[in-house]
């Protein structure tokens, strides 16, 4: 099993839905992020946390929101989704050494219609 | 907010031959570290190699070897011996070592012609 879960993988609504993506994690890691994917643009940082109690907005929030369930959940909501948020969505963890790379989630693919 | 310019969108290389991609960053640190990372066609993120900027010798991971030039804010990423299995999208990222928040640039799509 993957040490970074994300579900869905991939997922198809409309203009003004809510939409939840989940993020859950088995490396013990208290530090956990959102990222968006768009073509040409690299990854943009939406949001993390440090601890459950510690939520950042990162340079990308308007139009998201989080929730740190606990130390191995984090998940994404879109309240109402808009066709621009059309995106490939990560979620990824670090440890707590300054050394520590990103372990990422398979991607989540949201289609906003 | 840090800054990561990847300036080739795309770039292609012989089956067996050498490429170099590149990677600059803007920061006023001097402690940090710099990562690349791959991106297949599988969408997964994978940790190609990692360079720590108080260290002068460059990083090496098997094929994957890295020129950081510290003055100059470069982090280049040399790929030998290309393999088709290494086609895919190359990401440089940047780690704040304050905040603890990873910066990425845009992405060089490598393409292995057999």
């Amino acid at each position: 099993d993957a040490d970074v879960t994300q579900t869905p993988r991939n997922r198809i609504t409309k203009t003004g839905k809510r939409i939840m993506l989940e993020c859950s994690q088995t490396k013990g890691h208290d530090r956990m992020y959102w990222y968006r994917q768009d073509p040409g643009l690299g990854l943009q940082l939406i949001y993390y946390s440090f601890d459950v109690k510690d939520i950042n907005k990162g340079e990308i929030s308007d139009g998201y929101s989080v929730s740190r369930q606990a130390q191995a959940k984090f998940s994404l909501s879109l309240e109402s989704a808009i066709p621009n948020q059309t995106a490939l969505y990560f979620c990824a963890t670090s440890d707590n050494l300054n050394t520590g790379e990103l372990f990422f989630g398979e991607g989540s693919r949201l289609t906003v219609l | 907010a840090q800054t990561v310019t990847q300036s080739q969108p795309e770039m292609s290389v012989q089956e067996a031959e050498t490429v170099t991609l590149s990677c600059t960053y803007d920061t006023s640190e001097s402690d940090y570290y710099l990562f690349w990372y791959k991106q297949p066609p599988s969408r997964q993120m994978i940790l190609v190699i990692r360079q720590e900027a108080y260290k002068q010798q460059n990083a090496t991971e098997n094929r994957f070897s890295v020129n950081f030039q510290k003055a100059a804010k470069s982090f280049s990423l040399k790929i030998s011996d290309s393999q088709l299995g290494d086609a895919a999208m190359y990401f440089c990222a940047y780690r704040d070592p304050d905040f603890n928040k990873f910066y990425f640039g845009s992405g060089t799509k490598l393409n292995v012609k057999p």
